[in-house]
């Protein structure tokens, strides 16, 4: 049972505009959301997260958005630039589980930005 | 500041014969220490994690074991490989929250 799905494997988009990067999850005890970028055969790096007490998180191009009653959040990027290109992985955690702060991933987006 | 290493970076090993991965972690103490595998064109799926020496938990029942022998010192073994065992291994570190940070990773080629 996957609790964390990022439904579209790729996107798009050029090179100035916006990318929003989708991501949803199934198990409400899901309360902190994380998202990682990751170049081919490098590991993640950590992006931005968001706590479930907040509906917005923003650092610099990149803001995360909670919506809790439907159990979904996205990553916007804005300009996009052709270094943004990469997959990048929604994570999330129950922080009611103790200290063991484990992550659950999606499967990740390819996300290309073109010239 | 802290850094994470992880080696080899490339390994090519045959079915059926051993495996030893090492993650170690410097500039903290007492981290939570984790093992990913990313398998091609699949996401990051935890298969140990470990908050202090000797102690393991395994998320997933398979081929592979892992052991923390120092507080820093992470290890991902195996017997004996399968095909199935190939991928991109990676650790990560934690101390305190949820925000995880990986090594450069591990390829695997189980031939």
């Amino acid at each position: 049972d996957q609790q964390v799905k990022q439904n579209s494997p790729s996107l798009s988009v050029q090179e100035g505009r916006i990318s929003i990067l989708n991501c949803d999850y199934t198990n409400s005890m899901f309360d902190y959301f994380l998202w990682y970028k990751k170049y081919p055969a490098e590991g993640p790096t950590f992006l931005i997260s968001i706590s479930s007490i907040k509906d917005k998180n923003e650092d610099g191009r990149f803001t995360v958005f909670l919506n809790k009653s439907a159990k979904h959040l996205s990553l916007h990027i804005v300009p996009s630039q052709p270094g943004d290109s990469a997959v990048y992985f929604c994570a999330a955690s129950a922080r009611s589980g103790g200290s063991n702060y484990k992550l659950t991933f999606g499967k990740g987006t390819l996300l290309t930005v073109n010239p | 500041s802290q850094t994470i290493h992880q080696w080899p970076a490339t390994l090519v090993q045959p079915v059926g014969s051993p495996l030893s991965l090492e993650c170690t972690v410097e500039g903290t103490s007492n981290p939570n220490l984790y093992w990913y595998r990313q398998a091609a064109g699949r996401g990051l799926q935890l298969l140990f994690y470990s908050v202090g020496i000797g102690q393991i938990s395994s998320e997933v029942p398979q081929n592979l074991s892992a052991s923390r022998p120092q507080d820093r010192q992470f290890i991902l073994s195996s017997k004996k490989l399968l095909l199935s065992d190939s991928g991109f291994y990676l650790c990560a570190w934690t101390v305190g929250q949820e925000t995880q940070y990986f090594g450069p990773g591990t390829r695997l080629l189980v031939l």
